[in-house]
């Protein structure tokens, strides 16, 4: 079964708007991480966010939020006023278990492409 | 390096040919990662290192994928008499070490095609 899923395979958000990129998960572990990488056509894998699984807010890093739902095992990702830069693959991924060299489990992931 | 280095950044081989990846950390990081990520997906685990040590390689492929770090620093990826599903790009990614934190630092990548 999936671990990650990320249902849009692609995504067109005009300059400026917000866009949410969704993400569902699936453990059974209580101690879990959840983490976003964005990876532009250069190829490197560039971090954006973290939510621990026991984490009471929603995590934020500037113009990137996320979603935390933890019942429903989503964890979607708001990035507010689009720029063109943000044109890129966005994964969502996870770490079961809170230890820093548990392995981290990819989604698929979403192609956004932001319009000028 | 104030980032972690991939060479070569491509590598085009012939169906049946070894190949050697290269990752190079960042500095006094001590656990490396070794990911495969195919066309239009994200990538996969495929081994770790803390150290010198391989802790996991539940994700080689196969028996023609060898990876090793034999100073702790430098880790090479090896992949014997290659075939064309071999082809994708392979990621390397370090992180300081046991303990929590919120995730590791990529390298660019090498991006191998089997022909």
């Amino acid at each position: 079964a999936q671990k990650i899923t990320q249902t849009q395979p692609g995504m067109f958000v005009q300059e400026k708007e917000a866009v949410t990129l969704d993400c569902t998960y699936d453990t059974s572990d209580p101690s879990y991480g959840l983490f976003w990488y964005k990876q532009p056509s250069s190829g490197e894998m560039i971090f954006l966010i973290y939510q621990g699984s026991y984490d009471q807010q929603n995590a934020t890093e500037g113009r990137y939020s996320l979603n935390f739902q933890k019942a429903r095992k989503s964890a979607n990702l708001v990035i507010s006023a689009s720029q063109l830069g943000d044109s890129a693959m966005y994964f969502c991924a996870m770490r079961e278990g809170m230890n820093r060299d548990d392995k981290i489990i990819f989604g698929k992931g979403t192609r956004l492409h932001i319009l000028p | 390096g104030a980032g972690v280095s991939q060479s070569p950044r491509y590598k085009v081989a012939k169906r049946g040919q070894d190949v050697a990846l290269r990752c190079d950390p960042i500095s006094g990081h001590v656990s490396l990662f070794w990911y495969q990520q195919a066309l239009g997906q994200g990538p996969e685990f495929l081994t770790y290192f803390q150290n010198e040590a391989q802790l996991d390689k539940s994700g080689l492929p196969s028996d023609r994928f060898f990876a090793e770090r034999p100073e702790g620093s430098v880790s090479t990826l090896k992949i014997q008499r290659t075939q064309q599903e071999d082809s994708a790009v392979y990621l390397c990614a370090s992180s300081l070490g046991p303990g929590r934190d919120y995730g590791y630092t990529f390298g660019s990548g090498t991006r191998l095609t089997v022909v």
